[in-house]
């Protein structure tokens, strides 16, 4: 069983629609949780940064943890063509001695198409 | 602009040749990280670097080697031991300031083919 697992779709959906990405983990040590955008040949880039559970929104876009069901969810309101991408989601926790090295844990991205 | 160049953005391996992917960054980060990325597997770490002259393996790490001889640098060679080197691979950098030493900034990626 993968630590993170992630619908990987694909999702396609019609514009202005709502869009519900989410994944689930098995390491109940995973603390920070991120969400990130890849479009076609380009590298991620960092939408949502989130530490321990709760909400985080930003614009368009709503990140949710529950850590008591180990599951986490990125939220597109009034979704665009643009947001047409693979979305991964990201974890990690502290290391040993509580120093992180920064290894994250992805999920195996959710490929989303936004058609006009 | 700051950020992380890779070059090339294309490349093809022959058989039994070690090829390096180039990385630098201008984002004075001190971590840096290069990922694998195979369709439908997310990316996996195959060596990171949290200072200059100092790097720990990933989770796939037989088969590369890396040098972090400049801040700015992390050279990825995958040797002629890799079986399987085509893959998408990606080069990252973070800042190590707590609470957050993640990866948060990708380069563009160089797409390593077999010849």
């Amino acid at each position: 069983q993968k630590e993170v697992e992630q619908d990987p779709g694909p999702l396609s959906v019609p514009e202005g629609a709502i869009v519900s990405l989410n994944c689930t983990y098995s390491n109940s040590a995973f603390q920070y949780f991120m969400w990130y955008r890849q479009y076609s040949r380009k590298g991620p880039e960092l939408l949502m940064y989130t530490y321990s559970s709760g909400n985080k929104e930003d614009g368009r876009f709503t990140a949710q943890v529950d850590k008591s069901s180990k599951y986490i969810s990125l939220f597109i309101r009034d979704s665009q063509p643009s947001d047409s991408a693979t979305y991964l989601c990201a974890m990690s926790a502290f290391g040993a001695g509580g120093t992180s090295y920064g290894k994250l844990t992805f999920g195996q991205g959710t490929i989303l198409t936004v058609h006009p | 602009d700051g950020g992380i160049t890779q070059s090339p953005k294309y490349l093809f391996r022959k058989e039994g040749q070690n090829v390096t992917l180039s990385c630098e960054q201008n984002l004075n980060h001190d971590a840096m990280y290069w990922y694998r990325q195979d369709p439908g597997q997310g990316l996996r770490l195959i060596y990171y670097s949290q200072i200059v002259n100092d790097f720990q393996k990933g989770d796939i790490a037989e088969g590369y080697s890396v040098s972090r001889e400049k801040k700015e640098s992390f050279p990825l060679t995958v040797t002629s031991a890799q079986k399987n080197p085509t893959a998408f691979y990606l080069c990252a950098s973070s800042t190590p300031d707590r609470p957050s030493n993640q990866p948060q900034h990708f380069g563009d990626g160089t797409r390593l083919s077999i010849l």
